[in-house]
């Protein structure tokens, strides 16, 4: 089964600043999920990826298939951006794409004004 | 596109009842559903997987009899907590997956909470 680890747990910053949100995995995966999940318990998926980078608005995610390793960046950090970030990864690799997720414990962001 | 709506998203039962938790597939078909909770200051854990037509398949440690899936339809999965407990108490949110590899749309999630 995989299993996730992410850095850091916590992480307070500054208006403005530039966010780097690790996640490492064990097992070969199909894709890789990043979710948000705000203190209401809503999940709200990010981005999914299985190769190279995606950029959605300041949010850019990459990911190293080789190394098992993804990274989410948010440019520009502002307080709205506040939120549990959360990377998830299929808990049994298949390869057919119906795979449950098994998840990080999350990395709780605070961007203070 | 891809929306998934849980109902109710809040409900307060007695300790020894049932709770039906409805997972609905919007604007697509899921063969495929995926049931999680999350217990406070806990991860998410797949709970089970739950296939339109056929039984779903429940992750080590989920009790089947207590956590009945139905997934009826290509738009509907339901997951009923029987003869709920107090530590039955989380949030359990539905994901479904369309015809795209690997995606998966999450539910807005529902909180129970067992009194």
């Amino acid at each position: 089964k995989n299993e996730v680890e992410q850095s850091p747990q916590n992480l307070t910053a500054q208006e403005g600043e530039f966010i780097t949100i690790n996640c490492s995995y064990s097992v070969g995966i199909s894709a890789l999920h990043w979710l948000q999940q705000h203190p209401g318990g809503g999940i709200v998926s990010l981005f999914m990826l299985s190769s190279g980078k995606k950029k959605h608005g300041r949010l850019i995610a990459t990911i190293n298939i080789q190394e098992k390793h993804s990274s989410l960046h948010i440019t520009a950090s502002h307080p709205r951006d506040s939120a549990v970030y959360i990377c998830a990864v299929p808990l049994k690799y298949s390869g057919g794409g119906a795979d449950g997720l098994t998840f990080g414990k999350g990395t709780h962001l605070i961007i203070q004004p | 596109g891809a929306v998934v709506s849980q109902h109710p998203s809040r409900v307060i039962c007695k300790s020894g009842t049932s709770v039906k938790i409805e997972c609905r597939s919007l604007d697509f078909q899921a063969t495929t559903m995926f049931w999680y909770r999350q217990f406070p200051k806990q991860s998410l854990m797949l709970m089970a997987t739950s296939n339109e037509g056929s039984k779903a398949t429940y992750e080590q440690g989920v009790e089947k009899d207590k956590f009945l899936i139905n997934h009826a339809s290509l738009t509907l999965s339901t997951l009923t907590v029987t003869s709920a407990h107090p530590e039955d108490s989380s949030f359990y949110i539905c994901s479904a997956r369309g015809d795209i590899p690997y995606e998966q749309y999450f539910g807005p999630g529902t909180r129970l909470t067992v009194t």
